[in-house]
């Protein structure tokens, strides 16, 4: 099945600083998710984005399928944002998703 | 829109019993539902996928006997954990597909559960 990779696995910033997470996957894909999962598990929706830029107030994200990777761009960190990000991808007609392992991002005062 | 619910949010049983946790979309169908469990600071690991009107597709490794799912409705499917053991303590967590044709996911808050 289709490998995804998350880097880094850990990132600490403190707030105010801008943040890149990295997404790669091994194969085609027909869809593509980042979400936050928060201190008490739920995951959020950030972007479904299987190909593109989009952009949702400091947060931001490009996916470039051709080349297999997808990034998420946190700007002016706070400490709110702090938790576990994921990148899930649904591959070709695989009718389900594959998470990474996700970047823990703690976020300083 | 797009709210998915889970109850219970938490649950403690004694091991040989078993647990129901109950997965709802609030304000849209959803054909197709997915089971996922998630160890403590691990990631989510798909356990099934669950087909309104029919047997769910479990993943390689899920006992079907031990996770049964039930879809009954285009609104709610079911996980009932039969005779718990304490492996079986984990955060589990539903999702549904909008049904837009875009395959977008959305998570129910998780049930966190305990077998003693």
């Amino acid at each position: 099945g289709i490998q995804v990779e998350q880097s880094p696995p850990d990132l600490i910033l403190q707030e105010g600083a801008n943040s890149t997470l990295r997404c790669n996957f091994s194969d085609s894909v027909n869809n593509l998710q980042w979400f936050h999962q928060n201190p008490w598990g739920q995951l959020i929706n950030l972007f479904y984005i299987p190909s593109g830029t989009k952009q949702n107030g400091r947060l931001s994200a490009t996916t470039v399928a051709t080349e297999r990777y997808s990034l998420l761009y946190i700007s002016s960190s706070q400490t709110t944002d702090s938790g576990v990000y994921f990148c899930a991808v649904e591959g070709a007609n695989a009718g389900k998703s594959t998470f990474g392992d996700g970047t823990t991002l703690t976020v300083k005062p | 829109g797009a709210v998915v619910s889970q109850h219970p949010s938490w649950v403690i049983c004694k091991s040989g019993t078993s647990v129901k946790i109950e997965c709802r979309s609030l304000d849209f169908q959803a054909t197709t539902m997915f089971w996922y469990r998630q160890f403590p600071k691990q990631s989510l690991m798909l356990m099934a996928t669950s087909n309104e009107g029919s047997k769910a597709t479990y993943e390689q490794g899920v006992e079907k006997d031990k996770f049964l799912i039930n879809h009954a409705s285009l609104t709610l499917s079911t996980l009932t954990v039969t005779s718990a053991h304490p492996e079986d303590s984990s955060f589990y967590i539903c999702s549904a597909d909008t049904d837009r044709g875009t395959f977008e996911q959305y998570f129910g808050p998780g049930t966190r559960l305990t077998v003693t």
